[in-house]
């Protein structure tokens, strides 16, 4: 059973440029959440999403973020216009229900020159 | 403002010996207390929980106390290896769901031998 799959594991993009980030969760998973860790930083929360839904962004910015969690396909973190200090770990985790345990990705590493 | 605190970026250990990470927190609606360790260039990965009702969780080598009244965790590891050298990132919220955790910025743990 192949863990939550996070791709690219490294991505560089140019100021200006979109950014997206895919995120498989774990075989019978339908929770989605995304984080984000700036250097030096603890992660912090962004997007809480079920299939098709999101269910909390309290800690999505409010421009140029977005998420979304189709009924098929990989969770998507796209981030438009990307700046400097969007450069950040994004680590995705997924669980099987509201009350379980969140399992991580291994994280993408967008670099933002 | 910050949750969650973990004030000692880091902490050296000889192996053997006990580590002990400590975690404050200032929100008292937390209900819900892990631990996850983070290894370089990887996902963090679940370490252990406790949840408000308890003063105490373990397992094998490492226990989790928590002290409400002093909005006080802390994680012990015994014996200490080098193994366990990593991140380790403290983290709450509110529910047991898990969801929207909030964690603090992590001590770096050395265990050397």
């Amino acid at each position: 059973n192949a863990g939550v799959m996070q791709n690219p594991r490294h991505l560089v993009r140019r100021r200006g440029q979109e950014a997206r980030l895919r995120c498989s969760p774990m075989k019978g998973h339908s929770h989605v959440y995304w984080y984000r860790q700036l250097p030096e930083e603890g992660l912090k929360f962004m997007v809480y999403l079920q299939k098709e839904n999101i269910i909390d962004e309290s800690g999505m910015p409010k421009e140029r973020f977005s998420a979304e969690f189709p009924k098929e396909g990989p969770s998507i973190l796209r981030i438009q216009q990307v700046v400097r200090g969007d450069s950040a770990a994004y680590f995705c985790a997924s669980s099987w229900g509201e009350n379980t345990e969140a399992f991580f990705g291994q994280g993408t590493r967008l670099t933002v020159v | 403002d910050q949750q969650v605190k973990q004030n000692s970026p880091s902490l050296s250990v000889q192996e053997g010996r006990i580590s002990i990470l400590n975690c404050d927190y200032t929100n008292s609606m937390f209900d819900y207390f892990l631990w996850y360790k983070k290894y370089p260039a990887e996902g963090p990965t679940f370490l252990i929980s406790i949840s408000s009702i308890k003063d105490k969780n373990e397992d094998g080598r490492f226990t989790v106390f928590l002290n409400k009244s002093a909005k006080h965790l802390s994680l012990h590891i015994v014996p200490s290896q080098p193994g366990d050298s990593a991140v380790y990132f403290c983290a709450a919220s509110e529910d047991q769901a898990g969801t929207a955790l909030i964690f603090g910025k992590g001590t770096t743990l050395s265990v050397s031998s």
